[in-house]
């Protein structure tokens, strides 16, 4: 019933491992996202999808690494994980339209905890 | 490029007091602007937004905004403040892509 789920919730791990998010939408949306929340609550897009296509790359450490392997699903793989990277993870779709200015939904997001 | 700003990262008023949150962008072309709501330990939800046409935009949970363009603001408000209304507000500008641009967000808190 879910429309934007994550898995994990929350991830607790060490740094140098390797990590992965996983996001599903069952909207049927087009287009996928992945936000990074930090501790002070900004959030700020990382990558974006379309048609498993990517469109949006900000300059994130390509330590981040996103796989989208359809249209439903944008997975995000991090490898050797630092201190920093700890934040929340949020996943969100959109169904893109001409002139913009729709609605992105979002996931509940995944906690991840680097010590 | 956009950018947003609101200020006051934490906002107070009293139940049943009126809740005015601010929002000002920057865009070099027309915008689209949302507030979302984060409840503790959630996701965002979207509250309203403004695309084109009718400048004041009605919400869920009685929030509504007014788009001013020679202001460039949107600002959020609710006539009456509710407890559950307390959460973390951000504002969010777009300029015709899909690249959503956050504020920094406000908390508000309700007070008995």
């Amino acid at each position: 019933d879910t429309a934007v789920s994550q898995t994990p919730k929350y991830l607790v791990t060490q740094m140098g491992n390797d990590k992965s998010i996983k996001c599903e939408q069952n909207l049927g949306h087009d287009t996928m996202y992945w936000y990074k929340q930090d501790s002070k609550k900004f959030l700020k897009i990382m990558f974006s999808y379309n048609n498993k296509e990517l469109i949006i790359n900000e300059t994130v450490p390509n330590r981040f690494s996103p796989k989208s392997p359809d249209k439903a699903h944008l997975n995000l793989h991090i490898n050797s994980l630092e201190l920093g990277d700890s934040a929340v993870y949020f996943c969100a779709s959109s169904q893109v339209r001409a002139g913009g200015g729709e609605t992105q939904y979002f996931g509940p997001g995944t906690r991840l905890l680097v010590l | 490029a956009q950018s947003v700003t609101q200020l006051g990262s934490h906002v107070s008023v009293s139940e049943g007091a009126l809740v005015l949150l601010r929002c000002n962008y920057s865009s070099s072309v027309p915008p689209y602007l949302f507030w979302y709501v984060q409840y503790p330990n959630q996701g965002l939800q979207l509250l309203l937004k403004y695309t084109t046409g009718a400048t004041l935009v009605k919400g869920i949970n009685g929030f509504e905004a007014e788009f001013k363009k020679s202001e460039t603001s949107f600002h959020l408000t609710k006539p009456s403040a509710h407890m559950s209304d307390a959460a973390e507000y951000f504002c969010a500008v777009t300029g015709g892509g899909n690249k959503l641009t956050f504020g920094t967000g406000t908390q508000l808190k309700v007070e008995l």
